[in-house]
């Protein structure tokens, strides 16, 4: 069975601060999938980034960077110098073959940069 | 290009009425899921439809919820008799498979979703 952990309900912060968040996941496959996605207020998910089990290198992509550890079974994400837009919930997200795939996410977690 | 659009936006319906929700995927995205986000809750797999091949429908709470896909492209959720547990925002995503596992490991493109009230 797969399960997706992301402990921290809500995570606030003052803007430029760096702030990261927490992804814990289970899975008894070898070959897995994790995502993370931001829902800004307006609703709609925005994809972030996927990476495979196979893929432990971390990721940068500007002010945004993802710690992969398998012996941990977490992919963190971090925000450097976080901005008022970053506010938003941010999922994580795992598919293995023993959910068919079918991509389990964790309950979010609810990012507040104030000004 | 345009993204997954979704119709109503919000649907307001009292309780035992029945209700329809439409997802336009991306253009030549053949995988396309149902989900239902509950207030401050993730997301509950509905339903995942490939191409041709039978839709996994494991996800979809009870036989009041079905969908269907025609022509591969659009999808309707129709929830029949609706109860006041139903209300929460449906969510459509779609996504163009390229690898194993039929494809349900690769990036999902959502919708703006359809925030569904039932009175």
């Amino acid at each position: 069975a797969q399960k997706v952990t992301q402990a921290q309900t809500e995570i606030s912060v003052v803007e430029k601060e760096d702030v990261t968040l927490d992804c814990v996941y289970e899975t008894r496959d070898t070959t897995y999938y994790l995502f993370w996605y931001k829902q800004p207020p307006s609703g709609e998910l925005v994809f972030l980034i996927r990476r495979n089990s196979f893929d432990e290198q971390n990721e940068i992509s500007g002010r945004y960077s993802w710690n992969f550890q398998k012996s941990t079974s977490s992919f963190n994400f971090t925000i450097t110098a976080s901005q008022v837009v970053d506010s938003a919930v941010y999922f994580c997200a795992l598919s293995d073959s023993g959910g068919s795939y079918i991509p389990t996410f964790g309950r979010g977690t609810s990012l507040i940069v104030h000004p | 290009g345009a993204g997954v659009s979704q119709s109503p936006s919000n649907k307001v319906t009292e309780k035992g009425k029945d209700v329809e929700l439409r997802c336009d995927p991306i253009s030549g995205h053949t995988a396309l899921y149902w989900y239902r986000q509950s207030l401050g809750q993730g997301l509950e797999f509905l339903i995942y439809f490939q191409g041709n091949s039978a839709p996994d429908k494991s996800g979809l709470p009870s036989d009041r919820f079905s969908a269907e896909r025609t022509g591969g492209s659009v999808s309707t959720l129709t929830i029949q008799r609706t109860q006041q547990e139903d209300s929460a925002v449906y969510l459509c995503a779609s996504s163009l498979p390229t690898g194993l596992a039929g494809g349900k490991q690769e990036t999902q493109y959502f919708g703006p979703g359809t925030r569904l009230l039932v009175l």
